[in-house]
């Protein structure tokens, strides 16, 4: 299958400074990309949805000007976390979709995940 | 909105033994149901996917069934072995773009 990577794999910053976290799609153009945020033991939640070279959609009750996304080209795609907080603290996980071929025409790849901790 | 519910939370199986693991959803235009495994502090990983005109799919020891009149969709694993512990999550997309995913699975192959 297609290859997604994430980086960092794991940050610690302190509070009210902010984070980027970088997710590219390897071997293959996406498309869309999606911003998940997953707390321990509990299943994904979407946070946002963002197509190369639009603004993100980003579902109810997730704030716009804390988690800034941008994707500027079909393989990448950042989620900043702008002053971040302890209650930040999560498993951040990008997945992206592509155009069709070896990534096939609707299956989300997902990256490895970044564990961000807010001191 | 699509709504996805997935049982057991937690299974527990003898190695060799097989593990299901079911689905349901809510929305019938739903077309594509995915499954993803997740080993510990790792991203999720497609293992298997089925499309709504298809009723069933086989790769090696996993397959997948898919009952569109009731909505419902499970995870078959066969001959189960140590390393397929993890949590397996199953999803729903109406739209081929947004995933509804459900609550996982924890599976446990004891030795």
């Amino acid at each position: 299958g297609a290859v997604v990577s994430q980086h960092p794999s794991w940050v610690i910053c302190k509070s009210g400074t902010s984070v980027k976290i970088e997710c590219r799609s390897l071997d293959f153009q996406a498309t869309t990309m999606f911003w998940y945020r997953q707390f321990p033991k509990q299943s994904l939640m979407l946070m946002a949805t963002s197509n190369e070279g639009s603004k993100a959609t980003y579902e109810q009750g997730v704030e716009k000007d804390k988690f800034l996304i941008n994707h500027a080209s079909l393989t990448l795609s950042t989620l900043t976390v702008t002053s971040a907080h302890p209650e930040d603290s999560s498993f951040y996980i990008c997945s992206a979709r592509g155009t069709g071929g070896r990534s096939g025409w609707n299956e989300q790849y997902f990256g490895p995940g970044t564990r961000l901790t807010v001191t | 909105g699509e709504n996805v519910e997935q049982h057991p939370s937690t299974l527990s199986v003898q190695e060799g033994d097989s593990a299901v693991i079911k689905c349901t959803y809510s929305d019938s235009a739903s077309n594509y149901f995915p499954w993803y495994k997740q080993e510990l502090g790792k991203g999720p990983q497609l293992i298997i996917d089925i499309r709504s005109n298809v009723g069933e799919k086989k790769d090696q020891r996993i397959a997948v069934t898919l009952n569109k009149t009731a909505k419902h969709f499970s995870l078959h694993i066969t001959e189960t072995q140590p390393e397929d512990s993890a949590v397996y999550f199953c999803a729903a997309s109406p739209t081929g773009n947004q995933f509804y995913f459900g609550t996982g699975t924890s599976l446990t192959v004891i030795p």
